[in-house]
C-alpha cells in the first residue's frame, strides 16, 4: 500500500509569490495534517483536516491556508511568500483524527523562498 | 510550547541498547506518550506509543514510569541506521476537538560501528 505522498518533493519561489503544496494520505485515511518544519527545529502544527473540516489550526499568519477534498486529499496554500516560509512542509494522515491514533507522515516538500 | 524535554545528543555502540529518555512531569492522566524519529530529509516515522503500562513492538520498547513524569525508549540492539532524531512527544488538543503533535527539538542519536 502506498504511504502518504506529497508533491513537489522541491520547490523555489520568490518572495511575494504564492505555493501550492499537495498530499494524499494513506489509502482509507480521513484525516490529514500539515506541519513545518524549519531547519534545526521540530516540526510545527499548522492544520488537522477531517472529512473536509477544519479540526485546528496552529499559531500561523492568515497567509496560511488549506482544504481537503472529498477523496481526502488536501492542498497547503501559502500566500505572500516570505524568506521565513522556507522550510520542509510535512503531511500526515490518520484514520479518523482522533486522540490516540498514529499518525503517518510523508517524506515533505522542501520549499526554497528567494 | 512542547511539554516535553530530552538531552540534545546521545551516543550509542552498534549492537548496543540505546536507552533514549524523556521528561514530561505536567503530562495529564489521559495523555499517551509518543516516539517519532526521523532521519535526514524524511519525514518523522512512527515508533510507539503507551499510556500508563510498559510497551514493545518489533522496533522498539516503551518503560513509563509509574508517575507518568518520564519515560525511556529502547532501541534493544542499535544499528547504524538507527542513527535519526527521535521525538518524544505528548499530544495537545485543538480547538476543533482533535490533537496535534507538539515537537520539541528531540534527541539525536548517533551509533557509532
Amino acid at each position: 500500500d502506498a504511504g502518504v505522498t506529497q508533491s513537489p518533493t522541491h520547490l523555489i519561489k520568490t518572495r511575494g509569490q504564492q505555493v501550492t503544496l499537495r498530499c494524499s494520505p494513506i489509502s482509507g485515511h480521513k484525516s490529514v495534517s500539515w506541519y513545518q518544519q524549519v531547519l534545526g527545529q521540530g516540526p510545527q502544527f499548522i492544520f488537522q483536516y477531517y472529512e473536509k473540516e477544519e479540526r485546528g489550526r496552529g499559531n500561523f499568519p492568515d497567509r496560511f491556508s488549506a482544504r481537503q477534498f472529498p477523496n481526502y486529499s488536501s492542498e497547503l496554500n501559502v500566500n505572500a511568500l516570505l524568506l521565513g516560509d522556507s522550510a520542509l512542509y510535512l503531511c500526515a494522515s490518520s484514520p479518523y483524527g482522533l486522540p490516540g491514533e498514529k499518525l503517518f507522515f510523508g517524506s515533505g516538500t522542501q520549499l526554497s523562498v528567494l | 510550547d512542547a511539554k516535553t524535554t530530552q538531552p540534545p545528543s546521545m551516543d550509542c555502540a552498534e549492537g548496543r541498547a540505546a536507552n533514549l529518555p524523556c521528561n514530561h512531569s505536567t503530562i495529564s492522566g489521559n495523555e499517551y506518550v509518543y516516539w517519532y524519529r526521523q532521519i535526514h530529509s524524511q519525514g518523522p516515522q512512527y515508533i510507539i506509543h503507551g499510556l500508563k503500562n510498559n510497551e514493545t513492538n518489533e522496533m522498539a520498547s516503551l518503560i513509563i514510569t509509574e508517575d507518568r513524569k518520564s519515560s525511556t525508549l529502547i532501541l534493544p540492539h542499535a544499528t547504524l541506521r538507527d542513527t535519526a532524531v527521535y521525538y518524544c512527544i505528548v499530544r495537545a488538543p485543538t480547538q476543533g476537538g482533535s490533537e496535534k503533535l507538539v515537537f520539541g527539538k528531540g534527541t539525536k542519536l548517533t551509533v557509532n560501528p
